[in-house]
């Protein structure tokens, strides 16, 4: 079972504050991924990465850098926080090959509250 | 781009029954079609994927039905139990150079009355 973890669980900053979540997967997978959940919309993807010292655009990513620094770690930074950016976050990784489908496996999620 | 519309947004069957969640997709490209679960203060985990050559595919009481002219995934719990209660996405890819790139449904919150 492929291990994925997040931290923190919570996090409560003010507008304009620098925040950083991390994620850490344990299991050498190329891909890692960045998604915000809130209700009524899913899961929407932010940022993601095919390997260390990549970084990927995904489809709502404004107002968030991410880094992958090695093959384990993944970084989503907040620079000005900002209340929209109030959400519950979830990192994700996965062994995605040409020829086989894809399964994400997914961290606990870390809940931050841009006051 | 992708545009995927899963319902319905919340669902109540009593156990025994079964419950039945829809998605539906625009991009005739795409490729790659799962189910994810999530549990309360979980993360989501896979219950099924298929690939666009499949139409149905059946596991431990699970049915997923792919109809590529509709451009519509189901997704059938046979005789839900209340262990099935969580929260349902479903997720479609086009694969290719879109490697990596889920597009989930908005989620069905399905609870299950013992």
């Amino acid at each position: 079972e492929a291990a994925v973890t997040q931290s923190p669980r919570n996090k409560v900053t003010v507008t304009g504050g620098n925040v950083t979540l991390s994620c850490r997967q344990t299991n050498s997978h190329n891909y890692m991924y960045w998604y915000r959940q809130d209700t009524g919309h899913g899961l929407r993807l932010i940022h993601y990465s095919y390997g260390a010292g990549n970084l990927q655009i995904g489809d709502v990513p404004d107002g968030y850098k991410a880094t992958r620094t090695t093959q384990e770690d993944f970084f989503l930074l907040l620079e000005l926080a900002s209340p929209s950016q109030t959400s519950l976050y979830f990192c994700a990784s996965s062994d995605v090959r040409k020829t086989s489908a894809e399964t994400l496996y997914f961290g606990s999620g870390t809940r931050l509250t841009v006051l | 781009g992708e545009q995927v519309e899963q319902r319905p947004p919340h669902l109540s069957v009593r156990e025994g029954d079964s419950a039945i969640i829809i998605c539906t997709y625009t991009d005739s490209a795409t490729a790659y079609f799962s189910w994810y679960k999530q549990e309360a203060g979980a993360g989501l985990q896979l219950l099924m994927s298929v690939l666009s050559n499949v139409d149905r595919k059946e596991e431990q009481g699970l049915t997923v039905l792919l109809n590529k002219k509709d451009k519509r995934l189901s997704l059938n719990l046979t005789a839900a139990h209340p262990g099935d209660s969580a929260v349902y996405f479903c997720a479609v890819s086009e694969g290719g150079s879109a490697l990596g790139r889920l597009h989930f449904g908005a989620g069905t919150q399905l609870i299950v009355i013992p």
